[in-house]
């Protein structure tokens, strides 16, 4: 079983509508959750970060963790055409070590 | 001006041949990153260096040797590449836990 599980999609949306986007862990050490961006071509960019339950919001974008569950979210809000990327859930443990998820490719439909 | 920069973007290149890979970055990072991404996206770790030394070292086979001569540098050699050696390799430099800066790439086919 891998240690973090995304859904790898694709998803296509259309434009102006709320994205959900999901991964799952096992591994109780992991410390601080993060979602990176990666366009096409492009290196991953880290986008939220959080260290703790709860949500967290940036402009239109929400992390949301739950550790009781071992669950992480990203929803994005009023989605765009420029969202359309691949969204990489991360996570770290206090062994430096920062596993990602398979990443999950998102469309936004003008 | 470019944060983190790996040299080259792309290589093409037949099996059995040595290659590599050079990084830097001007971001004062003390940590430095190798990933390797495969064709269906899933980035694996592969190295981690502190102030040039190593600290993370996956089950990567010894054909890829990483070095690190400053701690704004991190290179890596591949030696005898295989076809499953082709992905895109990421070097990453990091200030704080989690909070990556990735390079563009390095795109690798290996014929």
């Amino acid at each position: 079983q891998k240690e973090v599980e995304q859904d790898p999609g694709p998803l296509s949306v259309p434009e102006g509508a709320i994205v959900s986007l999901n991964c799952t862990y096992s591994n109780s050490a992991f410390q601080y959750f993060m979602w990176y961006r990666q366009y096409s071509r492009k290196g991953p960019e880290l986008l939220m970060y959080t260290y703790s339950s709860g949500n967290k919001e940036d402009g239109r974008f929400t992390a949301q963790v739950d550790k009781s569950s071992k669950y992480i979210s990203l929803f994005i809000r009023d989605s765009q055409p420029s969202d359309s990327a691949t969204y990489l859930c991360a996570m770290y443990s206090s062994a430096s070590k920062i596993i990602f998820g398979s990443g999950t490719r998102l469309s936004i439909r003008p | 001006d470019t944060a983190v920069s790996q040299t080259p973007k792309y290589l093409v290149t037949q099996m059995g041949n040595d290659k590599s890979i050079k990084c830097e970055q001007n971001l004062g990072h003390d940590t430095m990153y190798w990933y390797k991404q495969d064709s269906k996206k899933f980035l694996k770790i592969m190295f981690s260096y502190n102030n040039k030394e190593l600290i993370i070292n996956e089950t990567v086979p010894n054909r890829f040797s990483p070095k690190s001569p400053d701690k704004a540098h991190l290179n890596l050699h591949i030696n005898s590449l295989e076809l499953g050696d082709s992905a895109v390799y990421f070097c990453a430099s990091s200030r704080s836990a989690g909070e990556l800066f990735f390079g563009e790439g390095s795109r690798l086919t290996v014929l």
